[in-house]
Order: structure tokens, then C-alpha cells, then sequence
């Protein structure tokens, strides 16, 4: 049974910094793995999407990476601004690809 | 350009009652799905269908029921609202089955039950 957890669960940084959201898999036959942001009272934005046969995905200032072996995919945030403030959840198909696992999220807060 | 759209935003019913939560999207996805996320849950899967005519169980359905009638609408029904119903509900579609594809998320029903 696919699990998903992500470390750290908050995270508190100032304006600029580069920062790296983590989240593990316990179920490494994935074909893809996604990144979400959730604003407080909305619902979820798709930020990134990687397929099984990529390693890395790029968007703007956000790179997520994605190591199947180990069961890891890292959010990489360069330059980090108030506007980033969010939470980040990662999510991994189940066996059936009927469903996203998601983690429980890592909320962000960027300050000025 | 609306996306997956739900209704309503907000609503507080009494145990007992019951309620359709809708959720419609104008993009021809074939998957739609209900979640409801929690506080130290996470989002977790209710029901989902993989096109019109065709549901079937996630991790928490019981106490729920849905129907696929037409390939735009894919209706939360909750037949007797308990306590434990209460809930932040989400309403997602993609192009094709579960994962392939990113998912689009609606902006959530956030309901209480008295």
C-alpha cells in the first residue's frame, strides 16, 4: 500500500533563502509523482509533475527531482518569496492509478 | 476558462440531514474523484469514476454515494450527515485515469455538521 509522508512539516524561512521540501514513498513502482499548492481556504494547484522517466521538472523558480530507487522527491524553492507562503503536499499514484496518495503537506511561510 | 467548478462553498446541516455536494468541469475529463481532507488526515479519496456510467469506491466511502450520469457532473451525496462528515470536500478531475495526468482541483465545500 503506497504511503507518502513529507518532512519537515513547517517551515519558516526569510525572503530570498533557498529552501528544499522533501517528500518519501513507500511504493517505488510510480509512473509519476506531482507537487500541489494549497492556500489557506483554497483548493489544490498543480505545480509540477514528474513521469517515472524524468529525474528532474522545472517550473520557473520551482525544481522537483525524483529518485524512484530511494523513494524521495525533493521541491527545490530558489529565491524564495512572501508569495511562496503556502502548503506544499506531494502525491504518488496507488497501484492502481486509480488515486493520488497524498502526504499530510509541508506548510511555508516566507517573511519579508 | 472555470475548470472544475463545486457547490456550494460553504454549508452547515444537522445530523441526519442529507445533501448533494456538486462538482462540474468543462475541460472533457474522463476521471473525477471526491476527497475530503481532514486536520492530521490529509486528503483522503472517497469515490472516484472513470467516465460516465462507471464509480467505484476509494479509501472512505462509506457513508456516501455518487453517480456519473453525464461526463461534466459527478454529484457527493451524503444520506444521513453524522458529526464525523465534517470536512473540507474537493472535487478533482484529469484527462485519464488517476495519475497520468496532472488533476485539477475545485476550491472545496467546506461543511459542519451540528
Amino acid at each position: 500500500k503506497q504511503e507518502v509522508t513529507q518532512i519537515p512539516a513547517a517551515l519558516s524561512v526569510p525572503e530570498g533563502e533557498n529552501l528544499v521540501l522533501n517528500c518519501s514513498f513507500t511504493d517505488s513502482a510510480i509512473y509519476n509523482l506531482q507537487w500541489f499548492r494549497q492556500d489557506p481556504g483554497k483548493g489544490l494547484t498543480s505545480l509540477l509533475l514528474i513521469q517515472s522517466s524524468q529525474r528532474e521538472q522545472t517550473s520557473g523558480r520551482l525544481n522537483a527531482s525524483l529518485d524512484k530507487s530511494s523513494g524521495r522527491s525533493t521541491l527545490y524553492i530558489a529565491a524564495s518569496q512572501p508569495g511562496d507562503s503556502a502548503t506544499y503536499l506531494c502525491a504518488a499514484p496507488n497501484q492502481a492509478g486509480t488515486a493520488l496518495i497524498f502526504g499530510k503537506g509541508t506548510t511555508l511561510s516566507v517573511s519579508s | 476558462n472555470a475548470g472544475v467548478t463545486q457547490t456550494p462553498k460553504f454549508q452547515v446541516l444537522k445530523t441526519g440531514q442529507s445533501m448533494t455536494l456538486q462538482c462540474a468541469q468543462d475541460m472533457n475529463h474522463e476521471y473525477m474523484s471526491w476527497y475530503r481532507q481532514d486536520p492530521g488526515m490529509g486528503l483522503r479519496l472517497i469515490h472516484y469514476s472513470v467516465g460516465a456510467g462507471i464509480t467505484d469506491q476509494g479509501e472512505v466511502p462509506n457513508g456516501y454515494n455518487v453517480s456519473r450520469s453525464t461526463t461534466e457532473d459527478f454529484p457527493l451525496r451524503l444520506l444521513s450527515a453524522a458529526p464525523s462528515q465534517t470536512s473540507v470536500y474537493f472535487c478533482a478531475s484529469s484527462p485519464l485515469t488517476g495519475g497520468n495526468q496532472p488533476q485539477h482541483f475545485g476550491d472545496g465545500t467546506r461543511l459542519s455538521i451540528l
